[in-house]
C-alpha cells in the first residue's frame, strides 16, 4: 500500500503571512493523483487544490500552491496571505491512477493562523 | 453541489449495543466509503464499495461490517459496539477514475461516536 507522510502534526502562521505544509509518498507508480482537503474545527472536509502526476505545472488556486517534486515523491501546500479562516486540519491524500479505488491519508497538520 | 450526508452527527452507545451509521450521496457515485479518524491517526479506510452489494475491506476492517443495497447508501455497522470503537467516522464518496472529476472524494460532515 501507498503511504503518505505528513512530517508536521502542528504548524502556525500569523495573519497575512504565507505557510508552507510539508507531505511525501512513497509509491513505485508513475500515474497518479495528489490532494490537499481542509478539515475546519467540527466542520465537514473539503477539497483544496489537487494534482494530477502527469503535470509537470503546479497546481493554483487562489491563494493556495502546490510544490510538486514528482522525482523526490514530495508535494509541499503553500497558503499565501494566510486569513484566519484558514484555521484547520489540512490532510494530504493519494489516489493511484492505475487500478483500485482506494486513497490513501497523511495523518495531518494542525494550522493555527493568529491575529 | 455532490452532497454526502450522514445519519448522526453525535451518537452516545453503549458496549454491546448493535450500531447502525447511515451515508447518503445525491451524485450517482459509484464509490462509496467509511473512515475512522482519530487524533495523530489521520484517515483509516474500514470499508469501500465500488458498486451496490459489493464491497472491499480497507485497513481496518475488524468489528465491522458495510451494507448498500442502494446505489446511494451506505451503511456501516458495529456488531458489538465496544470502547476502542469510540471514534469520528467519515463517509465519503467518488465517482470511478477516468469519468470526468473521478479523481477526488466527497465527504460527509461526520459522526462523533461514543462507546460507554
Amino acid at each position: 500500500a501507498q503511504t503518505v507522510t505528513q512530517s508536521q502534526p502542528e504548524m502556525s502562521v500569523q495573519e497575512a503571512e504565507t505557510v508552507t505544509l510539508s507531505c511525501t509518498y512513497d509509491t513505485s507508480e508513475s500515474d497518479y493523483y495528489l490532494f490537499w482537503y481542509k478539515q475546519p474545527p467540527s466542520r465537514q472536509m473539503i477539497l483544496v487544490i489537487r494534482q494530477e502526476a502527469y503535470k509537470q505545472q503546479n497546481a493554483t488556486e487562489n491563494r493556495f500552491s502546490v510544490n510538486f517534486q514528482k522525482a523526490a515523491k514530495s508535494f509541499s501546500l503553500k497558503i499565501s496571505d494566510s486569513q484566519l479562516g484558514d484555521a484547520a486540519m489540512y490532510f494530504c491524500a493519494y489516489r493511484s491512477g492505475g487500478a483500485g479505488n482506494q486513497f490513501y491519508f497523511g495523518t495531518g497538520t494542525s494550522l493555527t493562523v493568529i491575529p | 453541489d455532490v452532497k454526502v450526508t450522514q445519519s448522526s452527527r453525535y451518537l452516545v452507545k453503549r458496549t454491546g449495543e448493535k450500531v447502525f451509521l447511515e451515508c447518503v450521496q445525491d451524485m450517482d457515485h459509484e464509490n462509496m466509503f467509511w473512515y475512522r479518524q482519530d487524533p495523530g491517526l489521520g484517515l483509516r479506510l474500514i470499508y469501500f464499495s465500488y458498486d451496490v452489494k459489493m464491497k472491499e475491506k480497507g485497513d481496518i476492517p475488524e468489528g465491522y461490517s458495510v451494507s448498500r443495497e442502494k446505489k446511494e447508501r451506505f451503511s456501516l455497522i458495529l456488531e458489538s459496539a465496544s470502547t476502542n470503537q469510540t471514534s469520528m467516522y467519515l463517509c465519503a464518496s467518488s465517482l470511478p477514475l477516468g469519468l470526468a472529476g473521478g479523481n477526488e472524494q466527497f465527504f460527509g460532515p461526520g459522526t462523533r461516536l461514543t462507546v460507554l
